[in-house]
């Protein structure tokens, strides 16, 4: 079993839709999470930070981390084209320099 | 140009010769990443260095050896290339530790694409 898991899609809406991407994890001392943007032939960007549970929210993206669960998520509302990419969930224990990546879940917003 | 670029972008090779692919940072970042990405597994680290001179292995070393012997830069090599290495390589940097209250980001390279024959 990963140590993160993550569904690769794709996920595909209409633009203006709300979109929900998800992560479940195993290690409990995971406490910095991550999620990040990748273009197509683009390297990775960070797009949220989040330490330790609750909510973030930066304009129309939105994560959530659920500790107890060993859950968190991405929504972002009114999606546009331009969020088309795949998206990577990250995380580490805080202690080391190693981040675990997700596999990436695909998305794609068509007009 | 400022920012971190990996070189060869593109490289076609044969089994069992050595590749060394580039990565060259300017910020100065203490911290640097070597890390694969293949469908299905995601992104998997393969070393690491927190400063010149100073490497560690990640998730999946075997088969690559890396050096840094200046802050800017970090290769990555491949001692005898196999198959199972075709993949897309990033280099990565960070300006800080996880005890320096590290705030997570990376600043990836755009990629180079290795194939073995």
């Amino acid at each position: 079993q990963k140590e993160v898991e993550q569904d690769p899609g794709p996920l595909s809406v209409p633009e203006g839709a709300i979109v929900s991407l998800n992560c479940t994890y195993s290690n409990s001392a995971f406490q910095y999470f991550m999620w990040y943007r990748q273009y197509s032939r683009k390297g990775p960007e960070l797009l949220m930070y989040t330490y330790s549970s609750g909510n973030k929210e930066d304009g129309r993206f939105t994560a959530q981390v659920d500790k107890s669960s060993k859950y968190i998520s991405l929504f972002i509302r009114d999606s546009q084209p331009s969020d088309s990419a795949t998206y990577l969930c990250a995380m580490s224990e805080g202690v080391t320099d190693k981040l675990i990546f997700g596999t990436g879940t695909r998305l794609q917003v068509f007009p | 140009d400022a920012g971190i670029t990996q070189s060869p972008r593109y490289k076609i090779t044969e089994t069992g010769r050595q590749v060394t692919l580039m990565c060259h940072q300017t910020w100065s970042h203490s911290y640097m990443f070597w890390y694969r990405q293949d469908l299905g597994h995601g992104l998997r680290l393969i070393y690491y260095s927190a400063a010149a001179d100073i490497t560690d292995k990640g998730e999946v070393p075997d088969g690559y050896v890396v050096s840094r012997s200046k802050t800017e830069n970090f290769p990555l090599t491949l001692e005898s290339a196999t198959r199972s290495q075709t993949s897309v390589y990033f280099c990565a940097s960070s300006s800080l530790g996880w005890t320096s209250g590290f705030t997570g980001e990376l600043f990836f390279g755009e990629g180079s694409r290795l194939t073995v024959l």
